[in-house]
């Protein structure tokens, strides 16, 4: 069936160090995909986003690639921070008839930076 | 800019109440809102999808009128749970598009439901 996943649960790393949390998706007619940090208590927050055109897209510290081929999808954070610290979460965006979307979220990824 | 505010953040009752959440689009006018569910050390999940004018679309398994959702006006939706039981106790969060649908939804900052 249709699903957005993780590769890895928990992530940890020291400050400073590049981060790469990772995600499947089993929907190769997905067009949008969204990374989004959730801190403790807190709703969503979002982070970058890619359409299924593009292969990378760079933000502030942060990068999402895309590999099609494989159904990939990975958000890499430069220089991690504390303040870094959160549950990471990829979500497909499926059009589900009409112009209605439906985002649909993967399990997450806890990212701890250890100073 | 595109601010989702949700009133309240935290809420306890007793079983059997029925609470109302409000999410409300600050700044930008909603014609779609989402509300979602989540569980701890969980995702969101997706209950249903709330149409200003219209009837609120749920997704299978969330019960209409267990979970019931009113789109009042282009920036305001409700979700009241009602006869509310210890296992609906959870983490709800609604969001919106500022830019439209297909676009990034902003979600708010959740309420923590409690039902004693």
């Amino acid at each position: 069936g249709e699903s957005v996943g993780l590769h890895l649960p928990t992530l940890s790393v020291q400050e400073g160090d590049n981060s790469i949390i990772n995600c499947a998706y089993s929907n190769s007619a997905s067009d949008y995909f969204i990374w989004y940090k959730q801190e403790s208590g807190k709703g969503p927050q979002f982070i970058i986003d890619i359409r299924s055109n593009m292969d990378k897209r760079q933000g502030q510290r942060v990068t999402v690639l895309l590999n099609k081929t494989v159904k990939h999808l990975s958000l890499q954070i430069a220089a991690t921070q504390p303040g870094d610290s959160a549950v990471y979460f990829c979500a497909e965006n499926k059009l589900r008839g009409g112009s209605n979307y439906k985002l649909t979220f993967g399990k997450g990824t806890l990212l701890t930076v250890n100073p | 800019g595109a601010v989702v505010s949700q009133h309240p953040s935290w809420v306890i009752c007793k079983s059997g109440t029925s609470v109302k959440i409000e999410c409300r689009s600050l700044d930008f006018q909603a014609t779609t809102m989402f509300w979602y569910r989540q569980f701890p050390k969980q995702s969101l999940m997706l209950m249903a999808t709330s149409n200003e004018g219209s009837k609120a679309t749920y997704e299978q398994g969330v019960e209409k009128d267990k979970f019931l959702i009113n789109h009042a006006s282009l920036t305001l939706s409700t979700l009241t749970v009602t006869s509310a039981h210890p296992e609906d106790s959870s983490f709800y969060i609604c969001s919106a598009p500022p830019s439209g649908v297909g676009q990034p939804q902003h979600f708010g900052d959740g309420t923590r439901l409690s039902i004693l």
